[in-house]
């Protein structure tokens, strides 16, 4: 059982370099969501997309853009990444006020 | 001010004690709490969720919500050194602001043998 795949894992950029991270679930669920967590800063929302076609910006989306791709794949892009991005990335899914289940991450590190 | 305050620790008891982590809150809205562990470059993992007031319990862990004085607590009986991780609040006020949470800083745990 799946649940929350983040792929890649491990990724390290060059100041400017764009990127994709890519996001898909398998538990049908209706809502998608982007973190970031930084040490001491606890987990951020960047963006989230409460249905297939619909997406909002959370509390740090600058910088990031998203696309739901589908119902099961929600993708983060850095157009042009800076050293300020480095952190971990996490990607969570949930169905309208039931709990967020969330994938293992993308460690971001960008010199 | 954080909606949602939780102290980081680090929080180091031995094995087979009685662990207790906490965090307050800002927002009379928030009504669904919840809790999750996280290890070590794992993502969270939803370990109790409750709604409004109230204790929950599952196995060794209680998560107690009082909303009139805005505080949540999770207890950990018998502790393991597998409960070693990182513990993390978060809240939401659900209704129409659907499932965004806000989460606390995260309290590490470590349980020595």
């Amino acid at each position: 059982n799946a649940g929350v795949t983040q792929t890649p894992k491990f990724q390290v950029l060059k100041t400017g370099q764009s990127m994709t991270l890519q996001c898909a679930q398998d538990m049908n669920h209706n809502s998608m969501y982007w973190y970031r967590q930084d040490p001491g800063m606890g987990l951020r929302l960047i963006y989230y997309s409460a249905s297939e076609g619909t997406t909002d910006k959370g509390e740090v989306p600058n910088g990031y853009n998203v696309s739901r791709l589908n119902k099961r794949e929600f993708s983060l892009r850095l157009e042009s990444a800076a050293p300020s991005q480095t952190s971990v990335y996490f990607c969570a899914s949930s169905e309208r006020n039931q709990p967020q289940h969330f994938g293992d991450g993308t460690r971001l590190s960008i010199l | 001010q954080k909606e949602v305050e939780q102290d980081p620790g680090p929080l180091s008891v031995p094995e087979g004690a009685i662990v207790s982590l906490n965090c307050t809150y800002s927002n009379s809205a928030f009504q669904y709490f919840m809790w999750y562990r996280q290890y070590s470059r794992k993502g969270p993992e939803l370990l109790m969720y409750t709604y409004s007031s109230g204790n929950k319990e599952d196995g060794r862990f209680t998560a107690q919500v009082d909303k009139s004085s805005k505080y949540i607590s999770l207890f950990i009986r018998d502790s393991q050194p597998s409960d070693s991780a990182t513990y993390l609040c978060a809240m939401s006020r659900g209704g129409s602001t659907l499932g965004r949470l806000y989460f606390g800083r995260g309290t590490q745990l470590t349980v020595w043998p």
